[in-house]
């Protein structure tokens, strides 16, 4: 199975600020790579597919970025409604699998 | 817009059979990939299969011997039965669609673009 390693685990920071989540894969997987946001309680949310595609409706602060086994989500300008975990998953090979997460908390 | 809805007991004793239906609204099963997914605190998201529109079912070779997934696009459904459950298989449980984009000519699966909102299933004598 592929491995995805997320990291920070948890990451303080401000409304306004700039952060950086990555996500490195055990093996090369091109740019099939997705990024979830999840809040308490609610299913995963879509962010990102194809390392760099946004998904419909998602605002324009995330972006995707890398290819191949280094990966990193942006979030260009913290809002409050972004305090959440996010999540990388790879689809190049099955079983699809997940990074651990990363926390972004105040 | 696509919504999913997972339903089933939400306690299962050890050694039984968890069950799990997911009614999908406002649109067609067609040519899509149509999966099951489960979350813990501890081993965090885990993919467990999918079954395509077709009735051909993929899963997670970590599960597979006790997993078997099926689908009626009559009734927009699909469902999960999981067998010899233990305290292990407390989850959160999820149904998911694999979404699809082109790139460089073709089409492809891979990310999940339409979640249920999930359901909460302990193991427990």
């Amino acid at each position: 199975d592929i491995q995805l390693t997320q990291s920070p685990p948890f990451l303080s920071a401000s409304v306004g600020d700039r952060v950086n989540i990555a996500c490195r894969a055990s093996q090369d997987i091109t740019n099939f790579l997705a990024w979830y946001q999840q809040k308490p309680g609610k299913a995963p949310k879509l962010l990102i597919y194809a390392a760099s595609t946004l998904q419909s409706g998602v605002p324009s602060r995330f972006s995707g970025s890398g290819s191949g086994t280094e990966f990193t989500l942006t979030i260009r300008s913290l809002q409050s409604e972004d305090f959440a975990a996010y999540f990388c998953q790879q689809y190049k090979t099955y079983p699809l699998t997940f990074g651990g997460g990363t926390t972004v908390e105040i | 817009q696509l919504r999913l809805q997972e339903s089933g007991p939400g306690l299962v004793k050890p050694s039984e059979t968890l069950s799990l239906t997911c009614d999908v609204f406002y649109d067609s099963m067609n040519t899509y990939y149509w999966n099951w997914l489960r979350q813990t605190p501890g081993k965090g998201l885990e993919w467990i299969g999918y079954v395509y529109s077709n009735g051909s079912p993929n899963y997670n070779p970590s599960l597979k011997s006790r997993v078997t997934m099926s689908v009626d696009t009559f009734k927009n459904q699909f469902y999960l039965e999981l067998r010899s459950v233990t305290a292990a298989d407390t989850a959160i449980y999820y149904c998911a669609r694999l979404g699809d984009y082109l790139d460089n000519g073709g089409t492809y699966f891979g990310h999940f673009d339409f979640w249920g909102r999930g359901i909460l299933v302990s193991v427990s004598s």
